[in-house]
């Protein structure tokens, strides 16, 4: 049982280039994020999905797009990165709603820079 | 994992001390809260959690203390080990969100001495 994985683990971008980050959990969850985590800043919500098919915005969604096609994946997706976005980003997945299901578990994390 | 720490209210203690490790919240209608571990280099770890219908709740050497009153969380860390150092969130649940999402507050530090 692996959790929550992230691909890749770091990646070094030019301004103005494409990448997608991809997210995979293996506890058959329902929810799933996408967070950034700068420093001093804690973690921000930047999508969210609440199952398959459906994706929604949270609090930083500008500047990227995600993709739920798959239970058990969530891409983020950036069309055209920008120095603003060197960050590290977390995925994590929880079971269901309801506070029995807020419970959050966390991947490793990617750390992006974009010079 | 090292920059997620710049900044941010720190609390050194020696080890086998108790410690304490405050959150104030912003919404008095939150009725979930939730606290993480992140340790440098890796993911959030859930901790502990308690409902706004409970003011405290304990589990293995941490105890969370909810006032609502005043809108404070605390945990707290018996006997702490230099395993303990790593950054603490405290997370609420925004009404509204339908128990769908957490807000994380910005954390706290926590570094213990040998």
């Amino acid at each position: 049982n692996a959790g929550v994985t992230q691909t890749p683990k770091f990646r070094v971008l030019k301004t103005g280039q494409s990448m997608t980050l991809l997210c995979a959990q293996d506890m058959n969850h329902e929810y799933m994020y996408w967070y950034r985590q700068d420093p001093g800043m804690g973690l921000r919500l930047i999508h969210y999905s609440v199952g398959e098919g459906t994706t929604a915005k949270g609090e930083v969604p500008d500047g990227y797009n995600v993709s739920r096609l798959k239970k058990q994946n969530f891409l983020l997706g950036l069309e055209s990165a920008a120095p603003s976005q060197t960050s590290v980003y977390f995925c994590a997945s929880s079971y269901l709603g309801g506070t029995s299901g807020l419970k959050q578990y966390f991947g490793p994390g990617t750390r992006l820079t974009v010079t | 994992g090292e920059s997620v720490g710049l900044h941010l209210p720190t609390l050194s203690v020696q080890e086998g001390d108790n410690s304490i490790i405050n959150c104030a919240y912003s919404n008095s209608a939150s009725d979930y809260f939730i606290w993480y571990k992140q340790e440098s280099g890796k993911g959030p770890q859930f901790i502990i959690d308690i409902r706004s219908n409970m003011d405290k709740r304990q589990g293995q050497r941490v105890t969370v203390l909810l006032n609502k009153t005043v809108k404070h969380l605390s945990l707290q860390i018996a006997a702490t080990q230099p395993g303990d150092s790593a950054v603490y969130f405290c997370a609420e649940n925004p009404p509204g969100s339908g128990y769908s999402t957490l807000t994380f507050g910005k954390g706290t530090m926590l570094l213990v001495s040998p």
